[in-house]
């Protein structure tokens, strides 16, 4: 069962911020939301989570809705290194089975 | 530091023989992961080993599949009798401990396998 919906590609410019949604209407209580990456050929790369409030580090800014029942993940200024595959997912804090879905698709142009 | 490393990064190989993918996790991780991605797919989990407990291996997709972790250190994932449908990318993650929601996982690069 699919707990989380992504569009599977979009397309941003160099420079300019890259809005990522997330659906996930299902979401419980305990439930975090995570973020992962995958460059092509590398392995998958943690980029941030967050529960209810918004959160920033160095990579990302995570803005959650009120409902809880999406999500956004900015990319500040894109650069041509941040085309990926991006997997949003939700899971309590203690399970350690990352479960991906196929993610967007994110293509950094020139 | 040194992040996870996964040996062979290719292997090619013919159906029927057994394979041996080797993970080097960071030092003083002691959670250790391993997943399968096939092309263009998401992420399965295989097994996970946590310090000197019992492993998790729910996610082993049969009994040609097996790990082993010594202490805190190397992995492997053996697959006995390879068929086809074992072709995909074998990724080998680490972190510090599993539990809680800061456990980020640090992935190693993987080893695609290809039978053929």
């Amino acid at each position: 069962d699919a707990k989380t919906t992504q569009p599977p590609s979009m397309d941003c410019a160099e420079g300019r911020a890259a809005n990522l949604p997330c659906n996930h209407s299902t979401i419980s209580g305990n439930e975090y939301v995570y973020w992962y990456r995958q460059i092509h050929s590398q392995g998958p790369q943690y980029i941030i989570h967050g529960l209810k409030n918004n959160e920033t580090n160095e990579m990302a800014s995570l803005i959650i809705t009120e409902d809880r029942k999406s999500s956004t993940l900015i990319l500040p200024h894109a650069t041509l290194r941040d085309t990926a595959v991006y997997y949003c997912i939700v899971r309590v804090g203690y399970d350690y089975k990352l479960s991906f879905g196929a993610g967007t698709t994110v293509t950094v142009r020139a | 530091g040194a992040g996870v490393s996964q040996s062979p990064s290719n292997k090619v190989t013919e159906k029927g023989k057994d394979v041996e993918l080797r993970c080097d996790p960071i030092s003083g991780h002691t959670a250790l992961y391993w997943y399968r991605q096939r092309l263009g797919q998401g992420l399965e989990f295989l097994i996970y080993f946590q310090g000197n407990s019992a492993p998790d291996k729910s996610g082993l997709p049969s009994d040609r599949f097996s790990a082993e972790r010594t202490g805190e250190s190397v992995s492997t994932l053996t697959i006995q009798r390879t068929q086809q449908e074992d072709s995909a990318v074998y990724l080998c993650a680490s972190s510090l401990t599993s539990g809680g929601a800061w456990n980020e996982q640090f992935f190693g690069p993987g080893t695609r396998l290809t039978v053929l």
